[in-house]
């Protein structure tokens, strides 16, 4: 049974830190893999998703990186913002299902 | 276009009466996911619409919850004689196809459910 973790549970940083959230994945057999990022009140945002055959993604000030066999994931954050303040989720989809697996989430708090 | 709505944002009731959740997903998305949040977990799978087939209900905790989607479109999510620990936020996602690998899943904002 696939299980998602994420560490740290939160993280509290001064602003224009760069800065890296984990996700990791017990069973390396996976489809991909996607960061989504939740604001209070909001639904979820995807960010990021990477193909099992990817090694990473990036978009702007983010990037996510994929080792499949030693089932992990980082998000890495550039210069950090204020505006980047939210809980990030990571999901993982595995062969024969269209179910995300979701991991319990890392509360980003950028202090200005 | 539009993303997916949830309706209502914020419900609460007391315990043992029944709910109704509705979620509109994407005009032309066949593939429809509940989901449940509650404090401090993540996110958990409840059922997944896909076109005409018969849905997939493994993530349901209990015969209380029940969910339809009419036409391919609308879907409603009811809990029978809810429990308190019931209360969570409920998250409704829709995708073009759920069968595709790369697809992503857009999420509705929720509707944060208190059962007292």
């Amino acid at each position: 049974k696939q299980e998602v973790t994420q560490i740290p549970a939160a993280l509290s940083v001064p602003e224009g830190e760069n800065l890296v959230l984990n996700c990791s994945f017990t069973d390396s057999a996976i489809y991909n893999l996607q960061w989504f990022r939740q604001d209070p009140g909001k639904g979820l945002t995807s960010l990021l998703l990477i193909q099992s055959s990817q090694r990473e993604q990036t978009s702007g000030r983010l990037n996510a990186s994929l080792d499949k066999s030693s089932g992990r994931s980082t998000l890495y954050i550039a210069a950090s913002q204020p505006g980047d303040s939210a809980t990030y989720l990571c999901a993982v989809k595995s062969p024969g299902t269209y179910k995300y697996i979701f991991g319990t989430g890392t509360r980003l708090k950028v202090l200005a | 276009g539009a993303g997916v709505s949830q309706s209502p944002s914020n419900k609460v009731t007391e315990k043992g009466k029944d709910v109704e959740l509705r979620c509109d997903p994407i005009s032309g998305h066949t593939a429809l996911y509940w989901y449940r949040q509650s404090l401090g977990q993540g996110l958990e799978f409840l059922i997944y619409f896909q076109g005409n087939s018969a849905p997939d209900k493994s993530g349901l905790p209990s015969d209380r919850f029940s969910a339809e989607r009419t036409g391919g479109s609308v879907s409603t999510l009811t809990i029978q004689r809810t429990q308190q620990e019931d209360s969570a936020v409920y998250l409704c996602a829709s995708s073009r196809e759920g069968r595709l690998i790369q697809e992503t899943q857009y999420f509705g904002p929720g509707t944060r459910l208190l059962v007292l």
